[in-house]
């Protein structure tokens, strides 16, 4: 059964710091891998997709990698801006599912000023 | 506007009451998804629809109705709401294509008590 684990749960930093986030999966066996962006009282926004046969993802100051040999995906988030503090999950859809993504429980990320 | 919109917003039943959450999305995607986040738990599948009238179970089913007539709706519906059923709970659709991303609504927050 696949699972998805994010180290650390929480995480603090100053405003400006480069930093990375880290999802890990059990079965290397996936389609994809999505990282979402959730705020306080909302949904969750998906922020970067990556196919399996893809190693990196990039949309402004947010790279997400993919390893898929090792189970290891990483959202990189340079510059840090205070904007940037919500909760982060990845989820993996596994390569034999039609459509039931696996969530991690998510990076709780906080930028002070 | 396109996208999911999910009702009510905010809902408080009794135990033993029959409530039904609302989602509809204007995107005309084949798939639609139910999901309720818990702390500790994170995000787990309860049921999803690849199509009208198509309907599968996700990991935590029990206790809870689904049914989809018409595709842009996907209402799901507690016959008997218990206290373990104090959630909240998120409606997601996405595309047939599964390498696209999944989009959430903004979610309703259910307590029962």
């Amino acid at each position: 059964k696949q699972e998805v684990t994010q180290i650390p749960a929480a995480l603090s930093v100053p405003e400006g710091e480069n930093l990375v986030l880290n999802c890990s999966f059990t079965d290397s066996a996936i389609y994809n891998l999505q990282w979402f962006r959730q705020d306080p009282g909302k949904g969750l926004t998906s922020l970067l997709l990556i196919q399996s046969s893809q190693r990196e993802q990039t949309s402004g100051r947010l790279n997400a990698s993919l390893d898929k040999s090792s189970g290891r995906s990483t959202l990189y988030i340079a510059a840090s801006q205070p904007g940037d503090s919500a909760t982060y999950l990845c989820a993996v859809l596994d390569g034999g599912s039609q459509g039931n993504l696996i969530f991690g429980k998510g990076t709780k990320l906080s930028v002070k000023p | 506007d396109a996208g999911i919109t999910q009702s009510p917003r905010y809902k408080i039943t009794e135990t033993g009451r029959q409530v039904t959450l609302m989602c509809h999305q204007t995107w005309s995607h084949s798939y639609m998804f139910w999901y309720r986040q818990d702390l500790g738990h994170g995000l787990r599948l309860i049921y999803y629809s690849a199509a009208a009238d198509i309907t599968d179970k996700g990991e935590v089913p029990d206790g809870y109705v689904v049914s989809r007539s018409k595709t842009e709706n996907f209402p799901l519906t507690l016959e008997s709401a218990t206290r373990s059923q104090t959630s909240v709970y998120f409606c997601a659709s996405r595309d047939r294509d599964r390498g696209q991303p999944l989009h959430f609504g903004n979610g309703t927050r259910l307590t029962v008590t």
